[in-house]
């Protein structure tokens, strides 16, 4: 069975630092997608960034940016300079070729100014 | 943003009554997923479609059932309802890797 896991329930980070968010994962599946949303409070879930299981190269989005490490099934999420917006609950989640997305149980991220 | 909406955005309904949360999507989008959070919580998949008279229950089981008659439009509808189905229901439709949801549907069963 695929399972997607989130260790901190809670983080909080200062205005302008960083923070990264954990998340593991169990698939048996050799091809396959992991994501992390963002949803704020009382808005619609958005897609932050995402990472092709078969790339070995950790993808970036501005700045946001993740550590990938396919044999511990390792995919956390590193916000730089966090502002005020980024507060959110953030989910890790993946998905295999059988098309369905596992979600882990969300980090709520708070940003103290 | 996505162009996929759901209605309404919150509900307060009777214990026993019928209701539909609709949710459309104007993307073409084959796929099409319904899920279940409660406040704070994880989402649990409860149904999805891979197309048109294409419908699969979730891993969480659910009393309401779902169709799927136009690629654009994915009703869920619940017979009776109960205080055990207040949550939110999120709607989210997806042509590739990455899922859009809509905003939501607040339900609460008084």
């Amino acid at each position: 069975a695929q399972t997607v896991t989130q260790s901190q329930p809670e983080m909080s980070v200062q205005e302008a630092e960083t923070v990264t968010l954990s998340c593991t994962y169990d698939t048996s599946e050799s091809d396959y997608y992991l994501f992390w949303y963002k949803q704020p409070p009382s808005r619609q879930m958005i897609l932050v960034i995402r990472q092709e299981a078969y790339k070995q190269q950790n993808a970036t989005e501005n700045r946001f940016s993740v550590n990938f490490q396919k044999a511990a099934k390792s995919f956390s999420l590193k916000i730089s300079d966090s502002q005020l917006g980024d507060a959110a609950m953030y989910f890790c989640a993946a998905r295999t070729s059988y098309d369905k997305v596992i979600f882990g149980p969300g980090t709520s991220l708070s940003v103290i100014p | 943003e996505a162009d996929i909406y759901q209605t309404p955005r919150y509900l307060v309904i009777g214990t026993g009554k019928k209701i539909t949360l609709e949710c459309s999507q104007t993307m073409g989008h084959d796929k099409m997923y319904w899920y279940q959070q409660d406040p704070g919580m994880e989402l649990h998949l409860i149904h999805y479609s891979y197309g048109v008279n294409s419908t699969e229950k979730g891993d969480l089981s659910s009393e309401s059932t779902v169709s799927r008659i136009r690629t654009e439009h994915f009703p869920l509808t619940l017979e009776s309802a109960r205080p055990s189905h207040t949550s939110q229901y999120l709607c989210a439709s997806s042509s590739g890797d990455e899922q859009y949801f809509g905003p939501g549907t607040r339900l609460t069963v008084t």
